[in-house]
């Protein structure tokens, strides 16, 4: 079974970091790039950013809203993606998915499956 | 950056029902749109890509079409695990990967 499983959300406070993971299983990891998705408490869905996979050289892409404060890493040995979110923002409190990006003919066409979600909050 | 506009942002409805949800991009994406689902507390669900290719295990109740800027998901007759919201994404051009608004369907 495909599954992903995301850990590491916290209460944190404003200005300090926070890493999560996102643990997958059931395929093989290294051949997808993956997906951060966010949903703030009782709002839609935000992209965050992606890793390509290391055919692609493990490069990354971020939202603006995040860009320069958060990165995202992967270690192919251990299925695992991260997110490392630094100098947090009050607005940055969410529920945070990773996902596993589909692509057809070099196009990503879709988010499949996702994790269950961790709870992220920044708070003083 | 492309904006997804979806309306209606919330519509009721009863079991049986035949609904529809429309989603617009600020300019054109081609076929590169995606529909989710998701139910409180859960995580999104992926039911159609590219448009129009319904997802494996997804109920054929659901299909969705159009292409461009204008794109709909229609569920012929609804069933009552159906009331969730919806939300459209599109994945023609990054960053970001963005998602509509949502559309919040619940039982009249």
């Amino acid at each position: 079974e495909v599954q992903l499983v995301e850990s590491g959300g916290a209460l944190v406070q404003p200005g300090r970091s926070l890493k999560l993971a996102c643990t997958a299983s059931g395929f093989t990891f290294g051949d997808y790039a993956m997906s951060w998705v966010r949903q703030a408490p009782g709002k839609g869905l935000e992209w965050v950013g992606f890793i390509r996979s290391k055919v692609y050289g493990e490069t990354t892409e971020y939202a603006a809203s995040v860009k320069g404060r958060f990165t995202i890493s992967r270690d192919d040995s251990k299925s695992i993606a991260y997110l490392q979110m630094n100098s947090l923002k009050t607005e940055d409190t969410a529920v945070y998915y990773c996902t596993r990006d589909h692509v057809d003919t070099s196009r990503v066409t879709r988010f499949d499956p996702w994790g269950q979600g961790t709870l992220v909050t920044v708070s003083s | 950056d492309i904006q997804l506009t979806q309306s209606p942002s919330f519509l009721s409805a009863s079991v049986g029902d035949r609904v529809t949800i429309t989603c617009r991009a600020s300019q054109g994406i081609s076929n590169y749109l995606a529909w989710y689902q998701q139910k409180p507390g859960k995580a999104p669900k992926l039911l159609i890509y590219v448009a129009s290719t319904l997802q494996s295990g997804v109920p054929s109740r659901f299909s969705g079409s159009g292409s461009g800027t204008e794109f709909t998901l229609t569920i012929s007759s609804l069933q009552p695990e159906d009331f969730a919201t919806y939300y459209c994404q599109q994945l023609d051009s990054y960053p970001p990967y963005s998602f509509g608004q949502g559309t919040k369907l619940e039982i009249k």
